[in-house]
């Protein structure tokens, strides 16, 4: 596709349920990142992957948060558990790699999770 | 840990008026400075990237520099239209490869 497709672009949850949320980057992308926004707040790093290394998980804010990135390419945000807390836009960026740095970082369109 | 502040918060200017945002960062080791543009219930869509030994970034309408030994960046829009009506977003890379962001700046530019 031309850009980042995150999908679902709205999920309502129940708390004390899991979620899974999907993010395709940019084909040919090695960076991966996710980023959660909540209401009135900036955005929140949660977890970056590039290539085959390990990722930085040092933003996950608790161990109900984990994410996988298969082949290097699609990668899911799994959330367990979910509190209301949780509610917020889940964003996924990509970009290329260039020497040792990212360069231009591009989004998608979010996932919207409400927990209820 | 890496702070960036973005201020005015909100500002509403009437159209034709050229616009002004300013964003500072804390730590003035940053790999780039990107600036997005975020309407409502959207993702963001990247707008200029300025690398950390550039001194500014044209696109169009839209002017971005960067001062990296003093921590600032402007975004200049000129002659606003109602159609820049959103949030901006500026963001600086570390050396970690991770975004920092600013809470942004709301704007409406009224017709």
């Amino acid at each position: 596709g031309a850009g980042v497709s995150q999908s679902p672009s709205n999920k309502v949850t129940e708390k004390g349920k899991d979620v899974e949320l999907r993010c395709d980057p940019i084909s040919g992308h090695t960076a991966l990142y996710w980023y959660r926004q909540s209401l009135g707040q900036g955005l929140e790093f949660l977890i970056y992957f590039q290539g085959n290394s390990a990722p930085d998980k040092s933003g996950l804010p608790s161990d109900r948060f984990s994410a996988e990135r298969t082949g290097g390419s699609v990668s899911t945000l799994t959330i367990q558990r979910t509190q209301q807390e949780d509610s917020a836009v889940y964003l996924c960026a990509s970009g290329l790699r260039q020497g040792n740095m990212n360069t231009e970082a591009f989004f998608g369109q979010g996932t919207r999770l409400t927990v209820v | 840990k890496q702070e960036v502040t973005q201020i005015p918060a909100a500002l509403s200017v009437p159209e034709g008026e050229n616009l002004v945002l300013n964003c500072s960062f804390t730590d003035s080791a940053i790999y780039n400075l990107q600036w997005f543009r975020q309407d409502p219930g959207k993702g963001l869509t990247s707008l200029l990237l300025i690398q950390s030994s550039q001194r500014e970034q044209t696109s169009g309408r839209l002017n971005a520099s960067l001062d990296k030994s003093s921590g600032r960046s402007t975004l200049y829009i000129a002659a606003s239209q109602p159609g820049d009506s959103a949030t901006y977003l500026c963001a600086v890379k570390d050396g970690n490869n991770r975004l920092a962001f600013g809470k942004g700046n709301q704007v409406v530019v009224i017709p």
